[in-house]
């Protein structure tokens, strides 16, 4: 089945550093990718879907400047956490959708965000 | 707008016990409904889902009936084991929309 590979599992670092998150579709060709934020005993949030080639779109709320999201391929989505502060720790989980599949949605790993 | 409420964990049950894991939405229109699971370590998987009302989706002795009227999506296994451990999402999309949007997770542990 579809498989989408979610770098790095745990990453630590220091405030005020940049953090790049990866987002690998390794069978299929992700026409969209969703990224999601998961704090503590609470949901999913969507963040943004981008769509390869194109900017991404981002959710209320969220800061595109802080958050950058690049999809500039049909098999890697990148995100970026600009200048990390504490509150920015977190669950961060990538999703892939395929062409052709409305609802096969794949989800990466996660990555466990720890800025001190 | 749309939401998801699931039922608070965790949840923890002895092996061959009955499962019910609540979940209800609300909607705008008629969406599509899901439950993920998560297994330690690793992503998301979709164990079920149903796309219209009274639909009945299942997967691996799990079974879940979407309830139009309740709005109501509720996880039930007649059995669980210890593999089941895991955290479960129910979640809905919109027909219109691409995004999945999730409740709060419920974690589900299963004693030998």
């Amino acid at each position: 089945g579809a498989v989408v590979s979610q770098h790095p599992s745990r990453v630590i670092c220091k405030s005020g550093t940049s953090v790049k998150i990866e987002c690998r579709s390794l069978d299929f060709q992700a026409t969209t990718m969703f990224w999601y934020r998961q704090f503590p005993k609470q949901s999913l949030m969507l963040m943004a879907t981008s769509n390869e080639g194109s900017k991404a779109t981002y959710e209320q709320g969220v800061e595109k400047d802080k958050f950058l999201i690049n999809h500039a391929s049909l098999t890697l989505s990148t995100l970026t956490v600009t200048s990390a502060h504490p509150e920015d720790s977190s669950f961060y989980i990538c999703s892939a959708r395929g062409q052709g599949d409305p609802e096969g949605y794949t989800f990466g790993s996660g990555t466990r965000l720890t800025v001190v | 707008g749309d939401s998801v409420t699931q039922m608070e964990g965790p949840v923890t049950l002895s092996e061959e016990a009955f499962l019910t894991i609540n979940c209800t939405y609300t909607a705008t229109g008629y969406p599509s409904l899901f439950w993920y699971v998560q297994y330690p370590g690793e992503g998301l998987q979709l164990l079920l889902k149903a796309t219209k009302a009274d639909d009945k989706g299942s997967n691996k002795g799990f079974e879940a009936t979407y309830r139009k009227e309740t709005t109501s999506f509720h996880l039930e296994k007649g059995s669980v084991q210890v593999s089941d451990s895991a955290v479960y999402f129910c979640a809905l999309k919109e027909s219109s929309a691409s995004k999945i949007i999730f409740g709060s997770g419920t974690r589900l542990s299963i004693r030998p």
